[in-house]
């Protein structure tokens, strides 16, 4: 198993410009969540799904949009990144959403000029 | 507004020290707490505390949760370099619009020297 897997692993954007940032887990796991990580800011969430189809925003939505079109991937999109949006992302998965172990991909590092 | 506040930010130790970490909260709806270490990539899972004055231990790691004063410590014992990270605090609780969400503490940042 690969776990959860994350591409790509590095991005520089100019501001304007969109991408999409794709998370994929081969855990068959229900529940899937976007982080952003800052410097001394711990992990904040984005958007999360509770299956195929669903999607809900967490803690920090605006300037996101995501989409689970299938249970295994879970996609980032930004529209129209700024420089505010330079973090590190982690995805994360798990299979319930009772408190139990979300497991993490490596992170994608963002850059916005 | 639901916080996780750990502390100390960072802290320098030599191999063979003990450290203990703190993480105190704020939230409401309160299911656990778990704690993760995160070395240069992504957290990896260390501990989930659901009930108070029960102790989690694994090896030379350990953990409580006070959920009367609502805080937990991480304790490391016969520290070694490949303790080095950051430790994250997380609290997972259930949020009446948006389902169950974890919030994370800024983390404290742990360097063992040799």
């Amino acid at each position: 198993n690969a776990g959860v897997t994350q591409t790509p692993k590095f991005r520089v954007l100019k501001t304007g410009q969109s991408m999409t940032l794709l998370c994929a887990q081969d855990m068959n796991h229900e529940y899937m969540y976007w982080y952003r990580q800052d410097p001394g800011m711990g992990l904040r969430l984005i958007h999360y799904s509770v299956g195929e189809g669903t999607t809900a925003k967490g803690e920090v939505p605006d300037g996101y949009n995501v989409s689970r079109l299938k249970k295994q991937n879970f996609l980032l999109g930004l529209e129209s990144a700024a420089p505010s949006q330079t973090s590190v992302y982690f995805c994360a998965s798990s299979s319930t959403l009772q408190g139990y172990e979300q497991y993490f991909g490596p992170g994608t590092r963002l850059t916005v000029t | 507004e639901d916080k996780v506040v750990q502390s100390p930010l960072s802290l320098v130790v030599h191999e063979g020290d003990t450290v203990t970490l703190n993480c105190s909260y704020e939230v409401t709806n309160f299911r656990s707490l778990l704690w993760y270490k995160q070395e240069k990539k992504a957290p990896t899972f260390l501990f989930m505390l659901t009930s108070s004055g029960i102790e989690k231990k694994s090896g030379r790691l350990s953990s409580i949760l006070d959920k009367k004063e609502l805080f937990s410590i991480l304790n490391i014992t016969a520290t070694q370099t490949g303790d080095s990270a950051v430790y994250l605090c997380a609290v997972f609780r259930m949020n009446n619009n948006a389902g169950n969400m974890l919030t994370f503490g800024g983390g404290t940042r742990l360097m063992v020297k040799p």
